[in-house]
């Protein structure tokens, strides 16, 4: 079964922070793999996604991995502030036209 | 990126009511829309894929009769909960795929997400 796991599953960091939250997936053969943000109650808006070939994407203070062989990836964010409160959620595909299937989210929250 | 929006972004109805909930891709042409609800404090449980032109494919365990979709342009999909009940209360999310966005990378962009109470 194909089951992805984000670890921890809420976190609390006071503002300045770097910060790593972790995805893993069970099936490596994934087609790409996508992080996104959701805000309480809003949709999601996505952050970064990384094809199968690719070993980071970067975009502004945010930095996602992938380890295909090791079936993880994580999202590395720098000097984290509080308005980085949300919930982040990764998901993968197996194929172009195949669905997303997420992870449970980690709910981070940055004090001021 | 590309820009999906969904339309109510909320919604209350009475038990046994109707609801409808509409997905639009604002500035691509959208193939394939799909459907999510997600539960407070859970992640997203795909429903269904809603192709433009032919049948939704449900994902097992969601009733197609209950939900129902139609895809009935490139950028336009509809969900329609009938004879809503209180279980039926969650956040409806849909999302799309710009086939033209940065080389068929396949990212898929989402609605905002709309909340139906059924009382």
């Amino acid at each position: 079964k194909q089951e992805v796991t984000q670890i921890p599953a809420a976190l609390s960091v006071p503002e300045g922070e770097n910060l790593v939250l972790n995805c893993s997936f069970t099936d490596s053969a994934i087609y790409n793999l996508q992080w996104f943000r959701q805000d309480p109650g809003k949709g999601l808006t996505s952050l970064l996604l990384i094809q199968s070939s690719q070993r980071e994407q970067t975009s502004g203070r945010l930095n996602a991995s992938l380890d295909k062989s090791s079936g993880r990836s994580t999202l590395y964010i720098a000097a984290s502030q509080p308005g980085d409160s949300a919930t982040y959620l990764c998901a993968v595909r197996y194929n172009q036209g195949g669905k997303l299937i997420f992870g449970q989210g980690t709910e981070l929250s940055v004090k001021p | 990126g590309a820009v999906v929006s969904q339309h109510p972004s909320w919604v209350i109805c009475k038990s046994g009511t109707s609801v409808k909930i509409e997905c639009r891709s604002l500035d691509f042409q959208a193939t394939t829309m799909f459907w999510y609800r997600q539960f407070p404090k859970q992640s997203l449980m795909l429903m269904a894929t809603s192709n433009e032109g032919s049948k939704a494919t449900y994902e097992q365990g969601v009733e197609k009769d209950k939900f129902l979709i139609n895809h009935a342009s490139l950028t336009l999909s509809t969900l329609t909960v009938t004879s809503a009940h209180p279980e039926d209360s969650s956040f409806y999310i849909c999302s799309a795929r710009d086939p033209l966005a940065g080389g068929f990378t396949g990212e898929l962009f989402f609605g905002e997400g709309s909340r139906l109470t059924v009382l």
